[in-house]
């Protein structure tokens, strides 16, 4: 089945502690990218990437990091997580820059305090 | 900044009746999409626009786009109680294509 998945789902944690969101897709995707959903607004777009070893920022990258040195994996990392950082974020990948309709993973829901 | 705002921000109908949602943009775009997310889930695509269409249909589902007055409307017709959902416009802007989502709207269909 072609899937988007991240992991954790759920995750409370502390300022400061160094975590990673994984995400992965099945569907051999070029394209990767990384949003977070917050009440009234909207989804932001913090990170994407266009292929392997190719990574961008996108609207809110401050904070976070990313990688991707593998095509199926573009994990999300928060260095030193802050309160203003908890959210709910989504993962997506799709196919190319030409066939634009995105994936989306179930989404991490991250608490810091 | 948003480039998509979708109006009305919710809508409630009964089960039956067609829903109607607006979309309207500032820039030129490649392409237009909509989204549906139910809750507590991720986004699922529903239809994508590009900008030398004017109408698509999917199932149920009717898009337009005027390019002209930049704005895009999602029409679904007889409505189910399963559509209950928040929908989502995304336009395709730039050579990075970078997908840009406005705020959603609220659907709530009626049994």
């Amino acid at each position: 089945e072609a899937q988007v998945t991240q992991n954790p789902r759920y995750l409370i944690t502390v300022t400061g502690k160094k975590l990673t969101v994984t995400c992965s897709q099945n569907m051999n995707h070029e394209y990767m990218s990384w949003y977070r959903q917050d009440p009234g607004l909207g989804l932001r777009q913090i990170y994407y990437s266009m292929n392997v070893e190719v990574t961008d920022k996108g609207d809110v990258p401050e904070g976070y990091k990313v990688s991707r040195k593998e095509k199926r994996n573009f994990p999300l990392i928060l260095e030193s997580p802050s309160p203003n950082q908890t959210s709910l974020y989504f993962c997506a990948s799709s196919r190319d820059r030409e066939y634009q309709p995105q994936h989306f993973g179930d989404g991490t829901r991250l608490s810091i305090l | 900044s948003q480039q998509g705002e979708e109006d009305p921000q919710a809508l409630s109908i009964q089960e039956g009746e067609n829903a109607t949602m607006n979309c309207s943009y500032k820039t030129s775009i490649n392409n237009l999409q909509w989204y549906r997310q139910n809750s507590g889930r991720g986004l699922v695509h529903l239809i994508l626009i590009r900008s030398n269409e004017r109408e698509k249909h999917s199932g149920r589902l009717r898009v337009t786009l005027d390019t002209s007055k930049k704005s895009s409307s999602l029409l679904i017709t007889a409505s189910r109680a399963a559509d209950t959902a928040s929908y989502f416009c995304a336009t395709d802007v730039g050579a990075n294509s970078k997908l840009t989502f406005g705020k959603g709207i609220t659907l709530s269909v009626r049994p």
